[in-house]
């Protein structure tokens, strides 16, 4: 079991940029996670799905969109990045009310 | 009132010293409780579970107040492996799928 998987690990982006944050988990958990988190911070939510088919708004959503492809999968896009969105980015998932598996994070950084 | 509270510290500790921390949640109807350990620019790893009776792994206690709203970590003869932070998380406040994380607790293990 890979458990928790994201690609890229880092990436570098101008302002502007767009690109796709991958995920993928083998644990056939129904829930999955995208959070962000910052220097000093804690991990905010920015995207949840429930279930395959439907998603939802975390806490800090406004310039993310996310779209779960499968059980498997679900993947974060910046459609036009801001250096305001330099970030460690974690995927999870879950199984019910049970413990999250996090991935190995994606270090962005937007010049 | 944030909804899960924790001290950010750093606690600054010897080897073998005991270490505590406290968890404060807001909801009384959170009905899952969790301890994370969080490495540098790493990701969550569970650490364990908070069951109602307690719990002890190793050098690992757990241990869960539904009255006064808190769960507890205890570090015994801590290690300097056990420097990282500290994160508590609480599930199914208010019946969402989403699981809220404290801010976390830094503890520094030295020699």
């Amino acid at each position: 079991n890979a458990g928790v998987t994201q690609t890229p690990k880092f990436q570098v982006l101008k302002t502007g940029q767009s690109m796709t944050l991958q995920c993928a988990q083998d644990m056939n958990h129904n829930s999955m996670y995208w959070y962000r988190q910052d220097p000093g911070m804690g991990l905010r939510l920015i995207y949840y799905s429930a279930s395959e088919g439907t998603t939802d708004k975390g806490e800090v959503p406004n310039g993310y969109n996310v779209s779960r492809l499968n059980k498997r999968e679900f993947s974060l896009r910046l459609e036009s990045a801001a250096p305001s969105q330099t970030s460690v980015y974690f995927c999870a998932s879950r199984a019910s009310y049970n413990e999250q598996f996090f991935g190995p994070g994606t270090r962005l950084t937007v010049l | 009132r944030k909804e899960v509270e924790q001290d950010p510290g750093p606690f600054n500790v010897p080897e073998g010293a005991t270490v505590a921390f406290n968890c404060t949640y807001s909801n009384s109807a959170s009905q899952s409780f969790f301890w994370y350990r969080q490495d540098c620019r790493k990701e969550p790893k569970l650490l364990m579970s908070v069951y109602s009776s307690g719990n002890e792994d190793g050098r690992f206690t757990a241990q869960l107040n539904r009255a006064s709203q808190y769960i507890s970590l205890l570090i015994r003869d801590s290690k300097l492996s056990d420097s990282a932070t500290y994160l508590c998380v609480v599930n199914n406040i208010g019946g969402s799928y989403i699981p809220t994380f404290g801010r976390g607790t830094s503890l520094i293990v030295h020699p």
